[in-house]
């Protein structure tokens, strides 16, 4: 089944404690993209990826990284979380950019 | 300033009942996608649109790339419709700005 993975599903940490949310597709896909949506902010983009090796800042990139060393995989990763990146996070991957996105099934992150 | 707006913010319509919900946005883009997301949480790509229109079953999608305006319409609208729609935009095929989202609820 094509699908889009993110892993873990929920998450409570501390502030400070790094943490890494995996995303994984399925599909062969070239771009693979992270969001977060907050209650009156709505999706916002906080790194894309265009292919292996190319990632890219989105709308919100400050206090993330990512990695792309393989097709399948876009991990995101919080250094120090913060209690501001108390979010929803969402995992996408389309064939190309601008194509029909590919929603992973949405990540809860608490950080206290 | 958000720079894909959309509108209604909310809207309740009785079953049956035909739908539109509508997005613009302030500069040229690459394409313009439709997302539905469920009470779940889990979202859904419905359109990718770079000109014209799409219809999938009861979802009609038209873009006018000159006036920087799409919009989605439901035709006989059912209570299982009931989501919040979302309006995205692509700028060279890569930057993705999304719209606040407007939260449809279709009663019986």
């Amino acid at each position: 089944e094509a699908q889009v993975t993110q892993n873990p599903r929920y998450l409570i940490t501390v502030t400070g404690k790094k943490l890494t949310v995996t995303c994984s597709q399925n599909m062969n896909h070239e771009y693979m993209s992270w969001y977060r949506q907050d209650p009156g902010l709505g999706l916002r983009q906080i790194y894309y990826s265009m292919n292996v090796e190319v990632t890219d800042k989105g709308d919100v990139p400050e206090g993330y990284k990512v990695s792309r060393k393989e097709k399948r995989n876009f991990p995101l990763i919080l250094e120090s979380p913060s209690p501001n990146q108390t979010s929803l996070y969402f995992c996408a991957s389309s064939l190309w950019g601008g194509e029909t996105q590919y929603f992973g099934p949405g990540t809860r992150l608490l950080v206290l | 300033k958000n720079e894909v707006e959309q509108s209604p913010q909310n809207l309740t319509a009785q079953e049956g009942e035909f739908i539109t919900i509508n997005c613009s946005y302030s500069v040229g883009i690459s394409a313009l996608h439709w997302l539905q997301q469920h009470p779940g949480g889990g979202i859904v790509s419905l359109f990718m649109l770079s000109s014209g229109k799409k219809k999938h079953g009861r979802l009609i999608a038209t873009i006018n790339i000159q006036e920087k305006h799409s919009s989605l319409h439901i035709t006989a609208s059912h209570p299982r419709d009931s989501a919040v729609y979302i309006c995205a935009v692509s700028y060279n095929n890569n930057d993705m700005r999304f719209g606040a989202g407007t939260r449809l609820t279709v009663k019986p």
